[in-house]
C-alpha cells in the first residue's frame, strides 16, 4: 500500500459524459501528479499540482481539468468523454521536487 | 528533451533464469532514475531508484540496477527470477519539477 488513495477504482460511462476522479495523496505529500496509462500511448504525464497550485502540464487535453484543494486532495475532471479516453488514470504524490513519487492503485475508466 | 528507451518489450524466461532489462535515457540535466513494476491488474510500485552515490543500486525483491553515466544506461537485473516476477517493468527518469518520463515498458513472463 503506497498511501495514495484513488476513487473510484472502476468506472464505466457513455461517450459525451463527464466524470471526476479523486485522489488523496500520502500524508505529508504536497505534490500530486496525474498520469494516464493506455495501450497505445503508454504512461503519459498529465498534470502536476504542488500545495494547491498548478506546477506543470503535460499531455492533458483541453477537455480535461484538475485541481488540488486546501486539504491537498486532488480531482481530475474528464468531460465530453470519447472512446479513446478509456484508460487507467493514476494519481501519484511526493513530498516535493526531487523526492520519490508514489502511485495510487489507479482508476479504470471505460467509455462505451 | 528527455526520453527513456526500453528494448525487448516482451521477455519470456523460465524460473531460476537470470533477467536483465535494458534502459537508456536522454536528458540534459541531473538525472534521477527509477524502475517501477506493475503486477497484473495492479498499480505501479517502486522497485528501486538512483539519485546519486553508489551507481549499483539494490531494490526490493532481489532486484538491482546499475547506473552507467557514460552509456546513459540504468539496466535492471535479477540473478534468478521466480514466477511471481511476471509483471511489466518500467524505467523512468524525473525532469522539470519532478515529473516522470517513462519508457514503454518490458512485459516479462516467467514460466514455472
Amino acid at each position: 500500500d503506497s498511501g495514495v488513495t484513488q476513487t473510484p477504482k472502476h468506472l464505466i460511462t457513455a461517450t459525451g459524459q463527464r466524470v471526476t476522479l479523486r485522489c488523496s495523496p500520502r500524508s505529508g505529500d504536497l505534490s500530486v501528479y496525474w498520469y494516464q496509462q493506455s495501450l497505445d500511448q503508454g504512461l503519459q504525464f498529465l498534470i502536476q499540482y504542488y500545495n494547491g497550485e498548478e506546477r506543470a502540464k503535460g499531455n492533458i487535453l483541453e477537455r480535461f481539468s484538475a485541481q488540488q484543494f486546501p486539504d491537498l486532495h486532488s480531482e481530475l475532471n474528464l468531460s465530453s468523454l470519447e472512446l479513446g479516453d478509456s484508460a487507467l488514470y493514476f494519481c501519484a504524490s511526493s513530498v516535493e521536487t526531487g523526492n520519490t513519487i508514489y502511485f495510487g492503485e489507479g482508476s479504470w475508466l471505460t467509455v462505451v | 528533451a528527455q526520453s527513456v528507451s526500453q528494448h525487448n518489450h516482451h521477455v519470456i524466461l523460465s524460473e531460476a533464469a537470470s533477467l536483465e532489462l535494458g534502459c537508456n535515457y536522454s536528458y540534459g540535466g541531473t538525472v534521477n532514475l527509477f524502475w517501477y513494476v506493475q503486477y497484473p491488474g495492479q498499480h505501479l510500485q517502486l522497485l528501486l531508484k538512483y539519485f546519486s552515490g553508489d551507481p549499483l543500486v539494490k531494490g526490493i525483491k532481489g532486484f538491482e540496477a546499475e547506473f552507467i553515466k557514460s552509456k546513459f544506461s540504468f539496466n535492471l537485473r535479477k540473478p534468478s527470477v521466480q514466477w511471481s516476477d511476471t509483471a511489466e517493468y518500467f524505467c523512468a527518469l524525473t525532469y522539470g519539477n519532478n515529473r516522470l518520463a517513462f519508457g514503454k515498458g518490458n512485459q516479462v513472463v516467467v514460466i514455472p
